[in-house]
């Protein structure tokens, strides 16, 4: 069964500093990497996600993946109070249809 | 943006009770879910279904039924309800394919069972 596991369990960072989150997986026949965000008493939403190795970027943040490694990560730049929140990787599997792996989350506090 | 609700919101109910959460998508899509968050857990998949009448059982199913009944309506059927099962339990709904794989949540329903 695919292992999803996130480091850290929590960060805090200042205003305006780089985040950096990371995810590892089990399963090497992995094909989709995904980050949500879970703002504190809502629903996760995705963020942003990458099919294959390399990096994507949209905005603030960036999404890098190597398969090799078995490890993505997101990066966010310029932190904002307002990214304070848990952040959920996730993970599909080729060939179990539509499902997710969710890791536990790593809990972001952003200090103004 | 894809639209899931859930009903009820928050629900308490006693241990040996019978509870069914509801969950609607307005979207088309073709996959719905289940799932119980809990601290030191993350979310952990419960059921599955990938339309009208199928199901698939997920990672965590123990204890719980669900049925689909709709291209847009999904249950979760508590029938013996305990108190391990006290958790905040999401909906989540996606397209097909690879183009599918983002998975679209509702609000979340807090449930207790005393």
């Amino acid at each position: 069964q695919q292992k999803v596991q996130q480091s850290p369990e929590s960060l805090i960072v200042p205003e305006g500093a780089m985040t950096s989150l990371n995810c590892t997986f089990s399963d090497s026949a992995s094909q989709y990497f995904a980050w949500y965000r879970q703002h504190s008493g809502k629903a996760p939403k995705a963020l942003m996600s990458i099919f294959s190795n390399g990096e994507k970027e949209e905005g603030r943040f960036t999404i890098h993946l190597n398969k090799a490694s078995l490890h993505f990560s997101l990066h966010i730049r310029d932190s904002q109070p307002s990214d304070s929140a848990l952040y959920l990787c996730a993970v599909s599997m080729r060939g179990a249809g539509n499902k997710l792996t969710f890791g536990i989350g790593t809990r972001v506090l952003v200090r103004p | 943006e894809a639209a899931v609700t859930q009903s009820p919101r928050n629900k308490v109910t006693v241990t040996g009770g019978n509870v069914t959460l509801s969950c609607r998508q307005t979207n088309s899509h073709n996959y719905m879910y289940w799932y119980r968050q809990d601290t030191g857990h993350g979310l952990r998949l419960i059921h599955y279904s990938y339309g009208a009448g199928n199901l698939q059982i997920g990672d965590v199913p123990d204890g719980y039924k669900a049925t689909r009944t709709t291209q847009e309506d999904f249950f979760l059927l508590l029938e013996l309800a305990s108190p391990s099962q006290t958790s905040l339990y999401f909906c989540a709904s996606s397209d097909a394919g690879l183009g599918g794989l983002e998975q679209y949540f509702g609000p979340g329903t807090r449930l207790t069972v005393l």
